[in-house]
């Protein structure tokens, strides 16, 4: 099943903090964060493993419960550059979920001046 | 490093006929996923390769395929063209299942 993520809208204005949820029903061995602009690809900005290693970008943090598969992407300070979607991607855990992702909805988010 | 690309960019196609998308790693990036992206599915898993090998696949009807080279360059073919095949074609490719997936720009595939 898809991740679910939440909110799935945010509007900030520069400056603010947000925090964008991603809830899984499965045993997860890996969360991806990416965020998406408009006519763009999709970018990596973090990957948190089980057992508590991630490796992103240093201005991105983000969390993970293993216990609640649940992973939380914290944003802040905000800038207009941080405007798009947002998805986490999961990999399920048991070894043959080789580069499989699946997906949640996505969570828009727009800052303002 | 030079990032993952594809090509081409946009492609129309009608009902019917077949495609087929190119897709070129990261330097050094052995597995290769491709995904579909629609407004209304969203970004949904096809199939991942490395080594030349299918690891993954996902849901979606034969008519979808791929293939991976000995260079780690990966193709997709869609035959028998359908109207909801209509979509962003993304592949991503990584170093290892511990580090994330780099998309490329994608193929914007229009069926009519």
């Amino acid at each position: 099943q898809q991740p679910v993520q939440s909110p799935q809208a945010v509007i900030l204005r520069e400056g603010e903090d947000a925090v964008i949820n991603c809830s899984s029903s499965k045993a997860l061995y890996s969360v991806h964060w990416y965020r998406q602009k408009h006519g763009e690809a999709p970018v990596f900005l973090m990957i948190l493993l089980k057992g508590g290693e991630q490796k992103g970008h240093e201005k991105i943090s983000a969390s993970f419960n293993e216990k609640k598969q649940q992973s939380s992407l914290y944003l802040t300070a905000s800038q207009l550059s941080y405007s798009g979607t947002y998805f986490c991607g999961t990999e399920v855990a048991g070894g043959t979920s080789y580069g499989k992702l699946t997906f949640g909805q996505g969570t828009i988010l727009t800052v303002h001046p | 490093k030079a990032g993952v690309t594809q090509t081409p960019r946009y492609l129309i196609k009608t009902r019917g006929q077949q495609v087929t998308l190119s897709c070129s790693p990261i330097s050094g990036h052995r597995s290769v996923s491709w995904y579909q992206q629609t407004p209304g599915q969203g970004l949904q898993f096809l199939f991942e390769y490395f080594s030349e090998t299918q690891r993954n696949k996902g849901n979606f009807p034969g008519r979808f395929s791929g293939r991976q080279f000995s260079n780690s360059r990966s193709e997709m073919n869609v035959s028998t063209l359908e109207l909801g095949d209509s979509a962003l074609y993304l592949c991503a490719s990584s170093l290892s299942q511990r580090t994330g997936q780099y998309f490329g720009p994608g193929t914007r595939l229009t069926v009519t």
